[in-house]
């Protein structure tokens, strides 16, 4: 079993619908964070948290929002989506604090008509 | 602004060719650089890099981080078709341990 699982793993819904995205992992880290990735954009990051009781705004966080339900599980919400947010969605986590690596979920490949 | 910028932004390669990866970084109170291999799902992890001059080594892979010019490099040796795909660099300031990503290299390997 993956570490880090998103569901679903792909997802075509309409414009103004409300998503969820879903994270979950059994690596027991507790930071978890959301990243979206256009193509030639890299990585760009949503919201992170570091513990269940913290939640921050990554550098993208407009028309997003997110609940941190437990230690393992982080997920990730458009209210009311738009086309420009078809794109694959990436959770991950690492273990805190300290310098460590983060490890990823296989995407979420999200597109919005 | 924190910034990692990667180049070249694609390149193209035969086997048993080696490339060298670019990366250049600004971020603030820097504390570590890290590469990640992307296929067709997740990244997944190469090197994390503290320390100028010294290589991390993984097989053909290999990294080395310049602090004081601010940049890294990755090297491949005899490159295969496996060696296909975007290659991400980070950058990690001490701030909350966030990571900035570069936009990749995608590397294709020809056999």
């Amino acid at each position: 079993d993956a570490d880090v699982t998103q569901t679903p793993r792909n997802r075509i819904t309409k414009t103004g619908k409300r998503i969820m995205l879903e994270c979950s992992q059994t690596k027991g880290h507790d930071r978890m964070y959301w990243y979206r990735q256009d193509p030639g954009l890299g990585l760009r990051l949503i919201y992170y948290s570091f513990d269940v009781k913290d939640i921050n705004k990554g550098e993208i966080s407009d028309g997003y929002s997110v609940s941190r339900q437990a230690q393992a599980k982080f997920s990730l919400s458009l209210e009311s989506a738009i086309p420009n947010q078809t794109a694959l969605y990436f959770c991950a986590t690492s273990d805190g604090p300290g310098n460590q690596p983060q490890h990823f979920g296989d995407g979420t490949r999200l597109s919005i008509l | 602004e924190d910034k990692v910028v990667q180049s070249p932004l694609s390149l193209v390669v035969h086997e048993g060719d080696t490339v060298t990866l670019n990366c250049s970084y600004e971020v603030t109170n820097f504390r570590s650089l890290l590469w990640y291999k992307q296929e067709k799902k997740a990244p997944t992890f190469l090197f994390m890099l503290t320390s100028s001059g010294i290589e991390k080594k993984s097989g053909r892979l290999s990294s080395i981080l310049d602090k004081k010019e601010l940049f890294s490099i990755l090297n491949i040796t005899a490159t295969q078709t496996g060696d296909s795909a975007i290659y991400l660099c980070a950058g990690r300031g001490s701030t909350l341990g966030r990571l900035y990503f570069g936009r990749g290299t995608q590397l294709t390997v020809w056999p």
